[in-house]
């Protein structure tokens, strides 16, 4: 069975940073890529950043880019946002998901159950 | 970015109403949509990909139709446990974007 849980969301203040983690297991990690996926309060779905197979490429949303930064531990079956220069409008529920196919873009055919950042002072 | 349109945003029907829930993307994205089902609490759940295949496991109520830029997800019999808000997302052109969302519920 496939799972992805996600961790390491909480309360930052603005300027601030934050590492999130999401362990996969229940399918071969290093094959797919992997996003991360967030949704502000009561909004729709955002991607925001996706990651290939083997951690080479990476991809980001013009609204995080040179702020956010996406790994992945294939020995370890987790994927990380490392967050910096968090903002109000960061504030959302980060979603990793996993690409159905080998390529990022694509659709996502699993999701875990997110965590929450929320930036304010 | 490609913009994607849901509308409405709100949608009651009745438990076996055949509802259908338009998708409408800012330029030709051939057949690269999906559609998503989100549950208070819960991630999305994919329901259809390519515009027209079953993800495995979903009940056949649930349909897609639609390419270029106009796209419907059709629930043939409304039932109790489909209430939830569905999305639409196009992949076909970097950054994967997503629709507003509509949201289903009985009246």
């Amino acid at each position: 069975e496939v799972q992805m849980v996600e961790s390491g969301g909480g309360l930052v203040q603005p300027g601030g940073s934050l590492r999130l983690s999401c362990a996969a297991s229940g399918f071969t990690f290093s094959t797919y890529a992997m996003s991360w996926v967030r949704q502000a309060p009561g909004k729709g779905l955002e991607w925001v950043s996706g990651i290939s197979g083997n951690g080479v490429t990476t991809y980001y949303a013009d609204t995080v880019k040179g702020r956010f930064t996406i790994s992945r531990d294939n020995s370890n079956n987790t994927l990380y946002l490392q967050m910096s220069g968090l903002r109000a409008e960061d504030t959302a529920l980060y979603y990793c998901a996993k690409s159905a196919v080998t390529r990022h873009l694509s659709r996502f055919d699993y999701w875990g159950q997110g965590t929450l950042v929320t930036v304010s002072s | 970015d490609i913009q994607m349109t849901q509308s409405p945003s709100s949608l009651p029907a009745s438990v076996g109403d055949r509802v259908t829930i338009p998708c409408r993307a800012s330029q030709d994205i051939s057949n690269y949509l999906a559609w998503y089902q989100q549950k208070p609490g819960t991630g999305p759940k994919l329901l259809i990909y390519a515009a027209s295949t079953l993800q495995s496991g979903v009940p056949s109520r649930f349909s897609g139709s639609g390419s270029g830029t106009d796209f419907t997800l059709t629930i043939s019999s409304l039932q109790p446990e489909d209430v939830a808000t569905y999305f639409c997302q196009q992949y076909n052109t970097a950054p994967s974007t997503f629709g507003p969302g509509t949201k289903v519920d009985i009246k």
